[in-house]
This record gives structure tokens, sequence and C-alpha cells, in this order.
């Protein structure tokens, strides 16, 4: 099976703007899972969608959204962009069988934002 | 609310020693205890896990340790290789929310 996969990589983004990451699970995989990975905070759990309805959401402020489509494909959007916002953006996804909770990575998007 | 402390943060040893990272979890509810590596520039990857329901599991070199009652969990890595160097995250999971811990960064001198 291909892995989870997200798109774009990179992104150099200027405060103020909004930009839409791309995440695509493992084909099969119903969960998908947004972190944001900065140095000093390590891995800051964002939001999870299962069947295009979230299911949990972290502690970010209301400028962080997300949707998950039918094919279990998930976005997330970060709206008026500060420079705090440059990280790097990991999904995760998992079957959501009650006896499997292993979450799969995706290679992240590393956004810049100047 | 739920809360995972991971100590230490850095982690320097000699290759051939061993290395041991403790994390602490707040919520009592929590059931199931991953630990992913993280190498420079690569994603997250399971290492290991540990469901509330066992208590102790290893793989070759590796285990982890959980305690419910004093709600600990630890990862024992042994005979250490410079292929270990990596940051550890150590994650503690209650119904669908998974919280990880701050990592520890390991780095094995040859």
């Amino acid at each position: 099976k291909a892995g989870v996969t997200q798109t774009p990589r990179y992104l150099i983004k200027t405060r103020g703007q909004q930009v839409t990451l791309s995440c695509s699970p493992i084909s099969g995989h119903r969960s998908v899972s947004w972190y944001q990975q900065t140095p000093g905070q390590g891995l800051q759990f964002l939001f999870e969608y299962f069947s295009e309805t979230q299911r949990n959401k972290g502690n970010f402020p209301g400028r962080f959204s997300g949707r998950q489509f039918s094919n279990s494909r998930s976005e997330m959007n970060v709206s008026t962009l500060e420079l705090g916002d440059s990280a790097l953006y990991l999904c995760a996804s998992r079957p959501d069988s009650t006896s499997t909770y292993e979450q799969y990575f995706g290679p992240g998007t590393r956004l810049t934002v100047t | 609310g739920e809360n995972v402390e991971q100590h230490p943060s850095t982690l320097s040893v000699q290759e051939g020693d061993s290395a041991v990272i403790k994390c602490t979890y707040s919520d009592s509810a929590s059931n199931y205890f991953p630990w992913y590596k993280q190498e420079l520039g690569k994603r997250p990857q399971l290492i290991i896990d540990i469901r509330s329901n066992v208590g102790e599991k290893k793989d070759q070199r590796i285990a982890v340790t959980l305690n419910k009652t004093a709600k600990h969990f630890s990862l024992h890595i042994t005979e250490t290789q410079p292929e270990d160097s990596a940051v550890y995250f150590c994650a503690a999971q209650k119904t669908d929310k998974l919280i990880f811990g701050t990592g520890t960064r390991l780095q094995v001198f040859p």
C-alpha cells in the first residue's frame, strides 16, 4: 500500500495570507489527524477527522480549520498567517478499527511564514 | 486536561550502553501508549507500543514498560548503536485522542 502523502512538501507564505495543505491517507484508512511540529513545542495536536466529521480538536485558534472529503483525503487551512505559524505540519492516518490505534505519519509540509 | 510529560529532553550515551526515556501521563483512562522515532528530516515512525492490559513488551533491543498505578511508562533501548540517534516521542491515547510528549533527543556516540 502507498503511504500517507502530503502536498505541498514546502511552502513559503507572507503574513496575512492563507494557506491550504493536503493529506491523502493510506487506502482504507478513514481517520486523519493533523499535528503542528515546532522545535520548541514538539508535536501539537490540531484536529482529527473521521468520515468527513471533525471528531477531536486541539487548542488552536479558529484560524486553523480543516475538512475531510468522502474519499478520506483531508485538507487543513490556516487563515491570516502569523510568523509563529511557521512549522512542520504532519498528518497521520489510521484505519480507526477499535483494535488498531497505530497512526502512520506523512512526510509533512514545511510552512515558512515571512 | 490531558498531559504527557517526557524526560529527559536530551540524552547522550556511548555506543553499547543502554538508554531509558520516561513518560508520565495525567489521564488514567488512557489505554494505548506508542513510541515514535523521528530521524532528522523524516516523519515519525512507530517503533513499539503497549496497551493498558500489558505491563511490558519487548522487541529485540527495544522494550517498553507500563505502570498504570503510577501512570508511568518507559522506553528502554539496550546495546545502543549510532543509528539509534534520533528524537523519540512517547504518546498516550484515550479514546481517539493521541497526546504526545515533548520528545527526547538521543545521541549515541561511537
